[in-house]
């Protein structure tokens, strides 16, 4: 049964720093890796889809990595913004379009 | 946004009694879920459709039951409501690579 992992749980960063939000993953046989948004009381966003056979994706400030031999994917996000303060959370779609979600990394960007 | 409503977006109820709740999409999507999301557990899969009268069961289906009877409508019905199903409920839709979500109904079961 495939798990996901998001540490840490919450993270608090001052305004225009890089930082970097991790996910790992017990089983390697996926075949796509996704990364939402969550903001309090709303529903997920969709910001980032990595397919099995890719190493990474970029999208504006955001880039996302996959290395499925070790079980992991990294957000990097550049020169963080307030607005950028929310839920980010990983899911693995192994095939079954069905996605399992690690917990997720509340991230606060302090002005 | 995709287009995927929920309704309705907030519901208190009492523990027995029959709770539907109802997705809609305007994407013509071919996959429709149903999640709930509790702290401590996060996202998890309650059950899913690949096609008109098509569904089958996630991670935490008991006692939720699920019909789909056209392409644009994924209902979610909980057949005696309990307090364990307090819970904020999800619908996504997918067109096979992203899953895209709907805006969440908060249910409390008192």
């Amino acid at each position: 049964k495939q798990e996901v992992t998001q540490i840490p749980a919450a993270l608090s960063v001052p305004e225009g720093e890089n930082l970097v939000l991790n996910c790992s993953f017990t089983d390697s046989a996926i075949y796509n890796l996704q990364w939402f948004r969550q903001d309090p009381g709303k529903g997920l966003t969709s910001l980032l889809l990595i397919q099995s056979s890719q190493r990474e994706q970029t999208s504006g400030r955001l880039n996302a990595s996959l290395d499925k031999s070790s079980g992991r994917s990294t957000l990097y996000i550049a020169a963080s913004q307030p607005g950028d303060s929310a839920t980010y959370l990983c899911a693995i779609d192994d095939g079954a379009q069905k996605l399992v979600f690690g917990q997720g990394t509340r991230l606060t960007i302090n002005p | 946004d995709a287009g995927i409503t929920q309704s309705p977006r907030h519901k208190v109820t009492e523990t027995g009694t029959p709770v539907t709740l109802r997705c809609h999409q305007t994407e013509n999507h071919r996959y429709m879920y149903w999640y709930r999301q509790d702290p401590g557990h996060g996202l998890r899969l309650i059950h899913y459709s690949y096609g008109v009268k098509d569904t089958d069961k996630g991670e935490v289906s008991d006692g939720y039951s699920v019909s789909r009877s056209k392409t644009e409508d994924f209902l979610l019905t909980l057949e005696s409501a309990t307090s364990s199903q307090t819970s904020v409920y999800f619908c996504a839709i997918s067109d096979q690579e992203t899953q895209y979500f709907g805006p969440g109904t908060r249910l409390l079961v008192l």
